[in-house]
């Protein structure tokens, strides 16, 4: 059985340093790692994904993760946070197959600090 | 592109009444989803389809759910008779196999029920 874990519930970063959101996964063969973002009263923002290839992946506004295979990790990380980037993260999994069964993690509630 | 279109995106409705959830995916896609969002639950994937045919339903949580894609443009999600816990937001999502945005599951913005 596949899973995604977000051990933290609530990040609380200053405006202006790094950030970091964790994800670790556990999945039979090769994973699909997906991270999205929602916005209060708004569906849920396709970030990046990682597939194959690079372990460092960029995404939408200044956003990269890396794949870590040995860890089992895959962390959202930015240079420099910005108030607007205060939301709810969702890490998400998918087996090796092309667009099924998106495993969500439970979700890290991002709040940047003015 | 429109993107994922739902609707409505918010019904309140009385407890015994019917709930239709309505969607249209993006156009070229082959996979639909829906999932539901609660705070105790988080997101939970309801059934899927892939060529308008359902592939997995384990996550219908009860014969009071029940879920068509007549064409490859529109899906209906059906609650008959709702309750107060089937209170949620319910996302429709899609996503091609093929192409620039393969792989990629997009979702729409969600339709808000309320079962008083």
């Amino acid at each position: 059985a596949q899973s995604v874990a977000q051990p933290e519930d609530q990040v609380n970063v200053a405006e202006g340093n790094p950030l970091t959101v964790k994800c670790t996964y556990s999945v039979s063969g090769n994973p699909y790692l997906f991270w999205y973002v929602q916005y209060p009263n708004r569906g849920l923002q396709f970030l990046l994904k990682y597939i194959t290839g690079d372990n460092l992946v960029k995404g939408s506004y200044g956003f990269e993760a890396e794949f870590n295979k040995s860890q089992t990790s895959f962390h959202l990380k930015k240079p420099s946070a910005l108030v607007s980037d205060s939301a709810l993260y969702f890490c998400a999994l998918a087996p090796g197959r092309v667009g099924e069964k998106l495993t969500f993690g439970t979700g890290t509630r991002l709040t940047i600090i003015p | 592109d429109a993107g994922v279109i739902q609707s409505p995106r918010h019904e309140v409705t009385e407890m015994g009444q019917e709930v239709t959830l309505r969607c249209k995916p993006i156009s070229g896609h082959d996979y639909l989803f829906w999932y539901r969002q609660t705070m105790m639950r988080g997101l939970e994937l309801l059934i899927y389809f892939n060529n308008n045919v359902p592939i997995d339903d384990s996550g219908m949580p009860e014969d009071r759910f029940s879920a068509k894609m007549p064409n490859a443009s529109f899906s209906t999600l059906k609650i008959q008779p709702s309750e107060p816990r089937d209170s949620a937001v319910y996302f429709c999502a899609s996503s091609a196999r093929q192409g620039r945005t393969g792989n990629t599951i997009y979702f729409g913005e969600g339709s808000w029920l309320t079962v008083v």
